[in-house]
């Protein structure tokens, strides 16, 4: 069974500069999730995803990030503009159904900002 | 006070040992908890989930203490392979048991 798919793996860019990453998560999986995990803490949800609908954007910084999952497969996370705190390894990962179900994580994006 | 806390580390133990580490967390109304584990520069991955009763797996004791709101994971015979961090996880608040909170992760070191 194929996993979470993230792409790009790397990505180095400058302040105030904008940012796309791509997940597909596993095949069948209702709910989607993108966390931020910084250097030395522990991974941060800050999205999921019902199939397309929106669950928890609570920790979000809405004035410079944003999801979507328009279909209910695929999903991409945008920064824009991009700050120095920024600097993180974006995890994508996927459940079936949501709840306290198994999560897969893909093997991120790591995003350097200067 | 973090929602689920847990020493960093490093723990440097030897093969063979038997290290235990701890976490709390601060949400009473949590019904679920793991054990993940990821290693460096690689994504997290279940490494068990933790049982009132407690579980194990081969060399692996998850105990939950929901009074204390305590969890504990103690690896026996340590090998080379263990090095990892190990991050304790529970399930967030009611009404989006979806919602994992991870703890920053312990780091064990297992030396020749």
């Amino acid at each position: 069974e194929a996993g979470v798919a993230q792409s790009p793996r790397y990505k180095i860019i400058e302040k105030r500069q904008s940012v796309a990453f791509w997940c597909n998560p596993i095949s069948g999986h209702a709910t989607l999730y993108w966390y931020q995990q910084i250097l030395g803490q522990g991974p941060k949800l800050l999205i999921q995803f019902q199939n397309n609908g929106v669950v928890d954007d609570s920790q979000l910084p809405k004035d410079r990030f944003s999801a979507e999952r328009l279909k209910g497969v695929d999903s991409t996370l945008k920064i824009q503009p991009a700050k120095l705190e920024d600097s993180a390894v974006y995890l994508c990962a996927s459940s079936l159904a949501g709840g306290p179900d198994t999560q897969y994580f893909g093997p991120g994006t790591r995003l350097t900002v200067l | 006070r973090k929602e689920v806390e847990q020493d960093p580390g490093p723990f440097n133990v030897p093969e063979g040992a038997t290290v235990a580490f701890n976490c709390t967390y601060s949400n009473s109304a949590s019904q679920s908890f793991f054990w993940y584990r990821q290693d460096c520069r690689k994504e997290p991955k279940l490494l068990m989930s933790v049982y009132s009763s407690g579980n194990e797996d081969g060399r692996f004791t998850a105990q939950l203490n929901r009074a204390s709101q305590y969890i504990s994971l103690l690896i026996r015979d340590s090998k080379l392979s263990d090095s990892a961090t190990y991050l304790c996880v529970v399930n967030g608040r009611s009404g989006n048991t979806g919602k994992l909170i991870f703890g920053q992760g312990t780091t064990l070191q297992v030396k020749p």
